[in-house]
C-alpha cells in the first residue's frame, strides 16, 4: 500500500514564525502536492511538484513556497504565518495511473 | 482557476436510498475527472479515474459516468448505508497537470 505521511496532525504556532510542513511517501511517485481546505471549500493547490527539485505554483501560492531536495520528501514552508493561514493541509502523491493519494492532514492554527 | 462544481452541497438520505450527484466542469482541456471519497478523520481515497467520454465505473454499491462533451459526471450510490457518509469530491485533471478540486457534496446516510 501507497503510504503518505506528514510530521505533524496538530501544530499551532504564532504569527510571524516560519512553519514547515514535512510530506513523505513511500512509493517513489514523481509528483507530489500541497493542498489546503477550509470549511466549505474543496481541496485548494497551493504548489506541485513534478521532479526533484522542480515545482510549480497552484492556485493559491501567495505566502508559501515550497522545497523538494529528494524524490520522496515535499515541504511546505510558510516563511512568516499568519492568521489567515490556519487551515488543514493536505498532501498528496501521484501514481502513474494519475491517483492521488494523501496523507492524513496537518491542522495548522495561527494565533 | 477551473471551476469545478458540485451539487447538491450536502445530502440527507435514509438507510436504503439511493442517490446521486452531479460534478459540472469546463470541458476544454480535459485530461482526467476523479472522484475521492473523504471520511471524517481520515484521508481522501480515491474511488474512480475517468478518462474516455461515456465512460462507466462501478465499485460495488457505487458507481459514476462521464460526459466530457458536455462537462459532467454522475456519482450513483444503490441502496445507501450509514458507512457511506462522507464528503465526495471530484477533480478535474488537465493537461497542465495539475488538479482542481470541486467543493464536495456531504452526504449523510441515517440508519
Amino acid at each position: 500500500d501507497v503510504k503518505v505521511t506528514q510530521s505533524s496532525r496538530y501544530l499551532v504556532k504564532r504569527t510571524g514564525e516560519k512553519v514547515f510542513l514535512e510530506c513523505v511517501q513511500d512509493m517513489d511517485h514523481e509528483n507530489m502536492f500541497w493542498y489546503r481546505q477550509d470549511p466549505g471549500l474543496g481541496l485548494r493547490l497551493i504548489y506541485f511538484s513534478y521532479d526533484v527539485k522542480m515545482k510549480e505554483k497552484g492556485d493559491i501560492p501567495e505566502g508559501y513556497s515550497v522545497s523538494r531536495e529528494k524524490k520522496e520528501r515535499f515541504s511546505l514552508i510558510l516563511e512568516s504565518a499568519s492568521t489567515n493561514q490556519t487551515s488543514m493541509y493536505l498532501c498528496a502523491s501521484m501514481s502513474s495511473t494519475d491517483t492521488q493519494y494523501f496523507g492524513p492532514g496537518t491542522r495548522l492554527t495561527v494565533l | 482557476i477551473l471551476n469545478v462544481e458540485q451539487s447538491p452541497q450536502s445530502l440527507h438520505v435514509q438507510e436504503g436510498d439511493s442517490t446521486n450527484f452531479t460534478c459540472s466542469f469546463p470541458s476544454s482541456n480535459f485530461y482526467a475527472l476523479h472522484w475521492y471519497r473523504w471520511e471524517t478523520a481520515k484521508s481522501p481515497e480515491a474511488l474512480f479515474v475517468m478518462t474516455l467520454n461515456g465512460d462507466e465505473k462501478k465499485k460495488g454499491r457505487i458507481s459514476a459516468t462521464l460526459n466530457t462533451k458536455e462537462g459532467y459526471s454522475y456519482l450513483y450510490i444503490k441502496g445507501s448505508q450509514p458507512e457511506d457518509s462522507a464528503t465526495y469530491l471530484c477533480a478535474l485533471r488537465t493537461n497542465a497537470g495539475k488538479s482542481t478540486f470541486g467543493d464536495g457534496t456531504t452526504l449523510t446516510v441515517k440508519p
